[in-house]
């Protein structure tokens, strides 16, 4: 089946706006992650979902950041009052969660620039 | 300490040669162990998973661990220009769904 998609795929907005990145799993999946990635940098994990609630928020930067899952599907992760340092690419990906290893499998990422 | 070590390179090798990858993690209750594949510009692609102390082989490609050392390692039999690129060791630990991931080392394969 589709892979997990990412929307849109680049995002230039301006300082201060607010954005909306969108992810749409693999279908069945139940868990999802949302992870930050700068140019040269490792994965930065921001949060994880499993269903609609979300365990794990620890790894939001700030109050800036929230992400909201619905019907087990689709996530939306907001980024409010953008700022220089939130340019990163952002990426996402959805694993099940009644196998041994619980694989991780991204989508193609948004690639934000804040100007 | 990081939780996931890994040595960011480049490590360059020759085209046919063995390309020894080596991750380093400190959570001992950790229990799936991963390799994702990253070429610039794209999005990790997972390549290897392991979960058992041992070699794991997959084609050119053989995933070792040793949960006594905390180490698991990737080897990249007779490496490719293709191989190029950034490999990520991500660890998971206990009965959590977190995966942590490790910085990534560049592997430059020379024709």
């Amino acid at each position: 089946g589709a892979g997990v998609s990412q929307s849109p795929s680049n995002k230039v907005t301006e300082k201060g706006k607010d954005v909306e990145l969108r992810c749409d799993p693999i279908s069945g999946h139940t868990a999802l992650y949302w992870y930050r990635q700068s140019l040269g940098q490792g994965l930065e994990f921001l949060i994880y979902f499993q269903g609609n609630s979300a365990p794990d928020k620890s790894g939001l930067p700030s109050d800036r950041f929230s992400a909201e899952r619905t019907g087990g599907s689709v996530s939306t992760l907001t980024i409010q009052r953008t700022q220089q340092e939130d340019s990163a690419v952002y990426l996402c990906a959805s694993s099940l969660v009644w196998t041994e290893t619980y694989e991780q499998y991204f989508g193609p990422g948004t690639r934000l620039t804040v100007t | 300490q990081k939780e996931v070590e890994q040595n960011s390179g480049p490590l360059s090798v020759p085209e046919g040669a063995i390309a020894s990858l080596n991750c380093t993690y400190s959570d001992r209750g950790s229990q799936s162990f991963f390799w994702y594949r990253q070429y610039s510009g794209k999005s990790p692609e997972l390549i290897m998973f392991i979960y058992s102390n041992g070699d794991k082989e997959d084609g050119r490609f053989t995933a070792q661990l040793n949960k006594a050392s905390q180490y698991v390692s990737l080897l990249i039999r007779d490496s490719q220009p293709s191989d190029s690129a950034t490999y990520l060791c991500a660890v998971r630990s206990g009965g959590y769904q977190k995966v942590t991931f490790g910085i990534g080392t560049k592997l430059q394969v020379i024709p």
